[in-house]
């Protein structure tokens, strides 16, 4: 079955401090992988996707097919990081529909 | 203006009543997408269309219905709604590039 899975609904951290918001997937072929993000009040955005291989507002992804993860990291996190994280998977280059993870919050204190 | 429009932004509607949540996109994309966000279960896809004459059902179809009345139309009804149909609904466009979605602001429908 085709699934994205975020175990952690909440990660705390204080300003300054790494971020890794976890990701696994279950998908037999190639995946398409991405990460969108809802800060308060906002609509969601895609934050980053793992073909183009960028760095966004400091955030980088790295699709790892042997663990079947593509984690979020920050070296140092943001106040203005603090929203929700959703991590989704593309099952084919053709279809578009994407599988979205049960999201995380990040909250980054002062 | 957004390229993404919901209406409404949000809505109280009682058991059994028939509710339309509509969305409109001038970005031009082929592609739209309905999902719900509910708390603990992420967004779930309800259906979508990749033109005007293609409909195809999303993994919670039961209970909505779609109608895409034009490339830049696409509306969510719930024919009958209940109670479990209460959470955020999203709209988002995708163009033929498959880059990533756009999303609409969202609809907050609540059933009572």
């Amino acid at each position: 079955a085709q699934r994205v899975t975020q175990p952690e609904k909440l990660l705390s951290v204080f300003k300054g401090a790494p971020v890794e918001l976890k990701c696994n997937y279950s998908y037999s072929g190639s995946p398409e992988l991405f990460w969108y993000v809802q800060y308060s009040r906002q609509r969601l955005q895609l934050l980053l996707r793992h073909i183009s291989r960028e760095s966004i507002k400091g955030f980088t992804a790295d699709l790892n097919k042997g663990e079947t993860s593509f984690h979020l990291k920050k070296p140092f996190a943001q106040e203005e990081d603090s929203a929700m994280y959703y991590c989704a998977l593309s099952p084919t280059s053709n279809t578009g529909k994407l599988i979205f993870g049960q999201g995380t919050t990040l909250q980054v204190k002062p | 203006d957004a390229d993404v429009t919901q209406t409404p932004r949000n809505r109280i509607t009682k058991t059994g009543k028939r509710i339309m949540l509509e969305c409109s996109q001038t970005k031009g994309h082929d592609r739209m997408y309905w999902y719900r966000q509910d708390p603990g279960l992420g967004l779930r896809l309800i259906y979508y269309s990749f033109d005007v004459k293609d409909i195809n059902k999303g993994e919670i179809s039961d209970g909505y219905s779609v109608s895409r009345q034009a490339q830049a139309k696409f509306s969510l009804s719930l024919e009958s709604a209940i109670p479990n149909q209460t959470a955020l609904y999203f709209c988002a466009t995708q163009g033929r590039t498959l880059e990533g979605y756009t999303f609409g602001s969202g609809t907050r429908l609540t059933v009572v």
